[in-house]
């Protein structure tokens, strides 16, 4: 099994950007689709946007429009690019490999935490 | 879209059997998948494709599903089992993932 760890969480103001970075290794990562899955303080599980191995993307819509993912497989990392961030997107990102459907999400990385707050 | 329903909280003892259910229109015809989220933690998944369970993952775990109804269900419960459960399709309309609320269960 492979593994994901995930860098660039923070603090910031709303109407804001962030960048979230995943690196992966211990499985081939230029051919598996990848996911962005985000837990709100207390709250479930939310799946927020995927990329597959063919650089088809997909975003749940209430982040059409304003997050980017993106891949760079000669560093076998994901990213989530956010824009126009809300009070809302205040969770935890994991990243986890997985999809497209049916596939479950094999695994999943420890998370990082992004903070919108004024 | 598509919805996935489960109850917010089950309880068995030590030693007893759970079982965790999720509800969806016609959930009988898509590949369920289920994940364990212990607190703090990351989650794992447990089941997938309806009944298969993942190399590490003990024989207590197992899962069925038909009609409208997925269970998984945790045999010979132990304290360790306390966590989230989480049941998660792909809405074939969308082609989007989509997980139920998840269920807690608590071990007496």
């Amino acid at each position: 099994e492979g593994q994901l760890l995930e860098s660039g969480g923070s603090l910031v103001r709303p109407g804001g950007s962030l960048r979230l970075s995943c690196a992966a290794s211990g499985f081939t990562f230029s051919n598996s689709a990848m996911n962005w899955v985000r837990q709100a303080p207390g709250k479930g599980l939310e799946w927020v946007s995927m990329m597959t191995g063919t650089y088809n993307t997909y975003y749940t819509d209430s982040v059409e429009g304003r997050f980017t993912i993106s891949r760079d497989n000669s560093m076998n990392t994901l990213f989530l690019e956010m824009n126009s961030l809300r009070v809302e997107d205040t969770a935890l990102y994991y990243c986890a490999k997985g999809g497209p459907q049916p596939r479950p999400f094999d695994f999943w990385g420890q998370g990082t935490l992004v903070t919108v707050s004024s | 879209s598509y919805v996935l329903t489960q109850a917010h909280s089950v309880s068995a003892a030590p030693g007893q059997t759970a079982r965790i259910t999720c509800g969806g229109n016609n959930l009988g015809s898509k590949n369920v998948h289920w994940y364990q989220q212990k607190p703090g933690q990351a989650p794992v998944m447990v089941i997938y494709d309806d009944s298969d369970r993942p190399s590490g993952i003990p024989e207590r775990f197992s899962g069925s599903n038909s009609d409208n109804t997925a269970t998984l269900t945790i045999s010979r419960v132990e304290a360790g089992d306390e966590a989230d459960y989480y049941c998660q399709v792909w809405d074939s309309s969308t082609t989007h993932p989509v997980f139920g609320g998840g269920t807690k269960l608590t071990v007496l």
